[in-house]
């Protein structure tokens, strides 16, 4: 049983599209989060939900929107789709958006490869 | 943002070598910290948490935390052939909401059989 799903695997588009990825877990984890990992494979973090409560929102255009329906489902909508955003994207997810002074590890869905056209 | 150090590499070292890397971060209030393992074209997946001083092993992983020197290490003692990857190291920032995990670019381990 996958703990962390998320559909598609891979995304070829044109620019100026719209597309959406999403993401479901199973681990009972009440956080979640979108990490995107470009060319250089630098992995970095861009919304974080808990219990369908956004807490993070890095600097992210706007065109990037996440909606999270409840605590085990997100997903990420994408507008007017641009060249730049072809890279890897990761969901995750952990126990807890924070745990006394320490974090709980993340547990990653097995990414989307976006390509844009 | 706080930042989260490595060596690029590539580390090259020979079979039943012990590989050794290297993290350093900025943010003195982190107080998790994690290393992650990821093979080309899948998702990472954690190998080693600590979030005190000291060592803490696992098998053939030993990870090291020293905070005053914001430094954070990972041994693999006697490298496999499988042991060749990507290891990233992470840390948690803590943010008003909760906290992020901040990854470092990553340490290309080879080994070499």
């Amino acid at each position: 049983d996958t703990a962390v799903s998320q559909t598609p695997k891979y995304l070829v588009t044109q620019m100026g599209n719209d597309k959406s990825i999403k993401c479901e877990q199973n681990l009972g984890h009440d956080t979640m989060y979108w990490y995107k990992q470009d060319s250089k494979k630098f992995l970095k973090i861009m919304f974080s939900y808990n219990n369908k409560e956004l807490i993070i929102n890095e600097t992210v255009p706007n065109r990037f929107s996440p909606k999270s329906p409840d605590k085990a489902h997100l997903n990420l909508h994408i507008n007017s789709l641009e060249l730049g955003d072809s890279a890897v994207y990761f969901c995750a997810s952990s126990q807890g958006r924070r745990t006394g002074l320490r974090g709980s590890p993340l547990h990653f869905g097995n990414g989307t490869r976006l390509t844009v056209t | 943002q706080k930042e989260v150090e490595q060596n690029s590499g590539p580390l090259s070292v020979p079979e039943g070598a012990i590989a050794s890397l290297n993290c350093t971060y900025s943010d003195r209030g982190s107080q998790s910290f994690f290393w992650y393992r990821q093979y080309s074209g899948k998702s990472p997946e954690l190998i080693m948490s600590i979030y005190s001083n000291g060592d803490k092993e696992d098998g053939r992983f030993t990870a090291q935390l020293n905070k005053a020197s914001q430094y954070v290490s990972l041994l693999i003692r006697d490298s496999q052939p499988s042991d060749s990857a990507t290891y990233l190291c992470a840390v948690n920032e803590e943010n008003t909401g909760g906290f992020k995990t901040i990854f470092g670019a990553g340490t290309r381990l080879f080994v070499k059989a």
